[in-house]
């Protein structure tokens, strides 16, 4: 199975707001809402930040959110800050039973 | 303080085998499924394995069914990855993961530093 598609890098400016979307189909992003979304530092372990498509874990900023639509996920980060730039992942649960990642979009804060 | 801290991981020959392990603290270790995910050098993330708390349900990807083995000792909260058949591009950082909500679908909430599997001659 393909990896989901996310752009390959997004870019923006301090204080302003940027999209990544993350692509399935009806067999995963668009078949359940079991999308999850991943931050990964250079040289670091990936932290998650959404989880069951919209759900933010204690301690993540409400700078991030999500939405869904058909069988495209996106997250929105609002307020950009220096310290979001990182890479972000997108997951989803497939129909056969297994998990699938994005393939990872770098977000570079200029 | 909740963490999980994978070791096992070094340089082993294409067709050899070489087992993982992940030591869990700070949580109910049998209440928790568990993931593996790796992440070969430059590339992207690509879940790998999970096993429910009990142990009782597992579940792998596509590129290592019937080589790739998971488990786990709960009376040593423990979770292990055996590796066998490696090939070039099982190279990677191997992570363990805490998925508290049932399994990798919902979300890993803690992750280890990962291990790092070489696999050449």
């Amino acid at each position: 199975q393909s990896a989901l598609t996310q752009p390959a890098s997004v870019s923006g400016s301090p204080g302003q707001s940027i999209t990544i979307s993350c692509t399935g189909t009806s067999s995963d992003v668009g078949g359940y809402n079991f999308v999850s979304w991943y931050q990964q530092h250079p040289g670091k372990a990936p932290k998650l930040i959404i989880y069951d498509v919209s759900n933010r874990p204690s301690g993540v900023s409400n700078r991030f959110s999500v939405s869904k639509s058909g069988n495209t996920a996106s997250l929105t980060i609002s307020g950009l800050q220096p310290e979001d730039e990182a890479d972000y992942y997108c997951s989803s649960y497939t129909s056969s039973n297994t998990v699938i990642f994005g393939g990872g979009t770098k977000l570079t804060v200029l | 303080e909740v963490q999980v801290l994978e070791s096992g991981g070094g340089l082993v020959q294409p067709g050899g085998s070489l087992r993982l392990s992940c030591a869990a603290s700070g949580f109910t270790f049998s209440s928790s499924a568990m993931t593996w995910v790796r992440q070969a050098p430059g590339k992207g993330l690509e879940w790998v394995s999970d096993i429910s708390g009990s142990g009782g349900s597992t579940y792998y990807a596509d590129s290592v069914k019937g080589r790739f083995t998971i488990s786990r000792d709960n009376s040593k909260n423990t979770l292990y990855l055996q590796m066998n058949s490696l090939r070039a591009e099982d190279t990677a950082i191997y992570y363990c993961a805490k998925s508290p909500r049932g399994g990798a679908a919902h979300g890993m909430d803690v992750w280890g530093q990962g291990t790092t599997v070489t696999v050449s001659s």
